[in-house]
């Protein structure tokens, strides 16, 4: 099945400055990669997502970039605020799989200091 | 609409205790899955629902029994807890199985097994 690697597990920056995330698959036939957001004691939230057909995609601070002959997906936070201090999980889409479609990354906890 | 609601939101149970986690979803979605998250691995699937009377097993059954009980309910059954099965069990939903779609999360049920 679809194996998902991300990167770093923790990332401190300072408020204002970028973050950037990065997460790579192994199975070519993914195509769709959503990005959640998971706040201390919350549910997971969807924030952003690209399917295969896309390159880049953004939605006011955030962004995510996808590089299919690499095979990796990156999302992106400008102008960090305290507030985007939670746990990031990327995941992967993979349509030939027959059982579990959906494989997560085991997640990134930001921290952005004030 | 309330999306996913799962319950209980905490529960503590005995070695060997039995218990049925519950989950609802009011978004009328086909596909519904049971997760644990366990710290530094991320979400892994347990058991899911492709569509209303069918269940199959995920990455991590063993321990673990479900009931997709109508189109809205899917309940997850530890029968015999063990300490290992501490954890935070996630219920999510999506319109199709088979669909390139987001998943979305319930509040979760944070377990602790003595």
């Amino acid at each position: 099945g679809e194996n998902v690697e991300q990167h770093p597990s923790t990332l401190s920056v300072q408020e204002g400055d970028s973050a950037v995330i990065k997460c790579t698959y192994s199975d070519s036939a993914s195509n769709y990669f959503p990005w959640y957001k998971q706040e201390l004691g919350k549910r997971p939230q969807l924030i952003i997502d690209i399917r295969s057909n896309v390159g880049e995609k953004k939605d006011q601070r955030i962004a995510v970039t996808l590089n299919k002959t690499a095979k990796h997906f990156s999302l992106h936070i400008t102008e960090t605020q305290p507030e985007d201090s939670a746990v990031y999980f990327c995941a992967a889409w993979d349509p030939t799989s027959t059982g579990n479609q959906f494989y997560f990354g085991t997640g990134t906890s930001l921290t952005v200091i004030p | 609409n309330a999306g996913v609601t799962q319950t209980p939101k905490f529960q503590v149970l005995k070695t060997g205790q039995s218990m049925t986690l519950q989950c609802a979803q009011d978004m009328n979605h086909n596909s519904m899955y049971w997760y644990r998250q366990d710290p530094g691995m991320g979400l892994r699937l347990i058991y899911y629902s492709a569509s209303e009377g069918t269940t199959d097993k995920g990455e991590v059954p063993n321990g673990y029994n479900v009931s997709r009980l109508n189109k809205r309910e899917f309940s997850l059954r530890l029968e015999s807890a063990a300490p290992s099965q501490t954890s935070v069990y996630f219920c999510a939903s999506s319109q199709y199985k088979g669909s390139n779609q987001p998943q979305h999360f319930g509040d979760g049920t944070r377990l602790s097994i003595l």
